[in-house]
């Protein structure tokens, strides 16, 4: 059964750095997105991607943050300068339709110290 | 706004009995879907109702929206020790091409199933 993939599944960076999450949806997806679940918290949005753009961002969404389809089967989230707040798990999702099921990854637990 | 609170928070029961937890939400929505997390691992996608639906079935599962009172309810049958995790609903309330696929997620029941 097709699935979504993340890599890495944990990623430990210092304040500051730049991190690239990586996602490989389900392969005749056509909606790519990025939710972010804070250790015993909720699942937040934070984005949503279609034809080469992003179609919603949450207010979470700022410009620390940003996204790209690089190929035909990559989804990366990429944070420029993280911030201890960063600390989270990110999940990337897909779906092949609007508002059909959204496919979750196993998720990359980002850890900045 | 706050979307998809479920209730109860928590829930214990034996094995072979019946889990029914809900879901309450805010505004009108296009569709509401399930998902199981078991403890620090990802989300997977149980069952999704549309909003002209009024029950689903799955497996073990069955699954009830009702609009007018704008909640849901999800019923795990003939529960096993491997149905332990959180249960989360979400709603797609996207109505405009300014949110779409937005899914909102409440904070989660979670079920222990003890052998």
């Amino acid at each position: 059964e097709p699935e979504v993939t993340q890599t890495p599944s944990h990623q430990v960076t210092q304040m500051g750095q730049e991190v690239i999450l990586r996602c490989v949806p389900i392969s005749n997806h056509l909606y790519f997105y990025w939710y972010r679940q804070i250790l015993g918290q909720k699942v937040e949005f934070l984005v949503s991607f279609y034809n080469n753009e992003i179609s919603e961002k949450s207010e979470i969404f700022d410009d620390q943050f940003s996204v790209e389809r690089p190929d035909g089967s990559n989804f990366t989230l990429k944070i420029r300068s993280t911030k201890l707040e960063d600390s989270a798990m990110y999940f990337c999702a897909s779906s092949e339709w609007l508002r059909n099921e959204q496919f979750f990854g196993p998720g990359t637990r980002l850890t900045v110290l | 706004s706050q979307q998809g609170e479920e209730d109860p928070q928590a829930l214990s029961i034996q094995e072979g009995e019946n889990a029914t937890m809900n879901c309450s939400y805010k505004t009108s929505i296009n569709n509401l879907q399930w998902y199981r997390q078991n403890s620090g691992r990802g989300l997977v996608h149980l069952i999704l109702i549309r909003s002209n639906e009024r029950e689903k079935h799955s497996g073990r599962l069955r699954v009830t929206l009702d609009t007018s009172k704008k909640s849901s309810s999800l019923l795990i049958t003939a529960s096993r020790a491997a149905d332990t995790a959180s249960y989360f609903c979400a709603t797609d309330a996207s109505q405009t091409t300014d949110s779409w696929g937005k899914l909102q997620f409440g904070a989660g029941t979670q079920v222990v199933v003890t052998p």
